[in-house]
């Protein structure tokens, strides 16, 4: 089974502090990683993603670190905010699928203000 | 636009009944799923449909039945309810026409099977 690891599964910081987030993934055939954001009774939604021909992607406070050798990418979320509270899922999409992601099991931010 | 609109937003079920979890996109999209989500589990894939007519089964699609009669409905049946089918349901859909088109997800159901 293919499979997606995330890491931790809480994180609490202080506001402006820095987020970090970590997965690690089993299966070579991904290549497409995408992060959701999940806040309370909402539905997922695309936060940032990244292809595997490069090591970085940032948008505005959001990067992720890509290591292919390693099979690790990371969310990086800077000057993190209350509003940053949510549930964070990285995620990967195998090659030649209908397109489907395989989750990590999700990190639950909280930013203290 | 609505999106991806899902019903009922919260339902309790005994064991052995059946219901259908309804969910409608008005976005066009040729792909939809649907997923489950159990606390600290993640999304897992039960179903998914690349068009009208064509479904297939995720990863977890036992208990479950779907159908694709519309571009626009993606219905999942449970039909004899099990404790073990208590989770939140989240459908979604894409336009699947490249790697990187983004899942739509809507609120989701929370079902409760006692």
């Amino acid at each position: 089974q293919q499979q997606v690891k995330q890491s931790p599964q809480s994180l609490i910081v202080q506001k402006g502090g820095i987020s970090i987030i970590n997965c690690a993934y089993e299966n070579t055939a991904f290549d497409y990683f995408p992060w959701y954001q999940q806040f309370p009774g909402k539905g997922p939604a695309l936060l940032i993603a990244i292809r595997p021909d490069v090591s970085e992607k940032k948008e505005g406070r959001f990067t992720i670190s890509f290591n292919k050798s390693a099979k690790q990418f990371s969310l990086h979320i800077m000057d993190s905010q209350p509003g940053d509270s949510a549930t964070y899922f990285c995620a990967a999409r195998s090659i030649g699928s209908a397109r489907q992601l395989t989750f990590g099991s999700g990190t639950q931010l909280t930013v203290l203000p | 636009n609505a999106g991806v609109t899902q019903t009922p937003k919260f339902r309790i079920l005994k064991i052995g009944q059946s219901m259908t979890l309804q969910c409608t996109q008005d976005m066009n999209h040729n792909y939809m799923y649907w997923y489950r989500q159990d606390p600290g589990m993640g999304l897992k894939l039960i179903y998914y449909s690349v068009g009208a007519g064509i479904t297939d089964k995720g990863e977890v699609p036992n208990g479950y039945n779907v159908s694709r009669s519309t571009t626009e409905d993606f219905p999942l049946r449970l039909e004899l309810a099990a404790p073990s089918q208590t989770s939140v349901y989240f459908c979604a859909s894409s336009t699947g026409q490249a790697n990187n088109s983004p899942l739509h997800f809507g609120n989701g159901t929370r079902l409760t099977v006692t």
